[in-house]
């Protein structure tokens, strides 16, 4: 079957550096979504990588290795705002996305 | 960025009743057009794929007699939950691509759906 595992929860301080994991097992791979959404809204894009390495966006950054089937997605100089979940997605081999059960981040000051 | 536009944002129904929620894309024209639901606490789950013109596509588990899928024109698709009951009460958003993949879906606002 097709598996996305991310960690149910993590917590952060302020201002500090955080990375948010995902591994996954898909019937092929067209590319991986990163997904921030804040609680009771729709989620908003972060990010998309279909080629092993890091892709710099701000102070977010994703990174992917297909041969481990793991990507993480790292957020710098935390602020309060970045509280949120954030949903790890693979697109396989019928463009169709699979979803992880997100990361719920918590920052405290 | 491209905009999607869903409403209404808040629904109560009765229960027994049939709700209509519509998605547009304003300024794009959106070929594909996903619906998804997501429960309290809960990843998103996608519940039907529809392209303009064409019947929607149904993932397994989803009952296409309750949740009516239309996708008229390339800037309109609308999901009918009919005879909502209960367990029906969700968030439901529905996404947009303009075709051609760009990496990127556009997502409503959702809508959340009470059934009382």
């Amino acid at each position: 079957g097709q598996n996305i595992d991310q960690p149910t929860e993590m917590t952060a301080t302020e201002g500090a550096i955080v990375q948010i994991n995902c591994t996954y097992q898909t019937s092929g791979f067209n590319g991986l979504f990163w997904y921030q959404q804040h609680a009771g809204e729709a989620p908003t894009f972060l990010s998309y990588n279909v080629l092993d390495g890091l892709e710099e966006k701000g102070r977010f950054s994703s990174f992917l290795s297909r041969s481990k089937g793991y990507s993480y997605l790292l957020l710098k100089e935390l602020q309060m705002k970045d509280s949120a979940s954030y949903l790890c997605a693979v697109m396989d081999s019928n463009y169709q996305l699979i979803w992880g059960a997100g990361t719920k981040l918590i920052i405290k000051p | 960025g491209a905009v999607v536009s869903q409403h209404p944002s808040w629904v109560i129904c009765k229960s027994g009743t049939s709700v209509k929620i519509e998605c547009r894309s304003l300024d794009f024209q959106a070929t594909t057009m996903f619906w998804y639901r997501q429960f309290p606490k809960q990843s998103l789950m996608l519940m039907a794929t529809s392209n303009e013109g064409s019947k929607a596509t149904y993932e397994q588990g989803v009952e296409k007699d309750k949740f009516l899928i239309n996708h008229a024109s390339l800037t309109l698709s609308t999901l009918t939950v009919t005879s909502a009951h209960p367990e029906d009460s969700s968030f439901y958003i529905c996404s947009a691509t303009g075709g051609g993949f760009t990496g990127e879906l556009f997502f409503g606002e959702g809508s959340r759906l009470t059934v009382l």
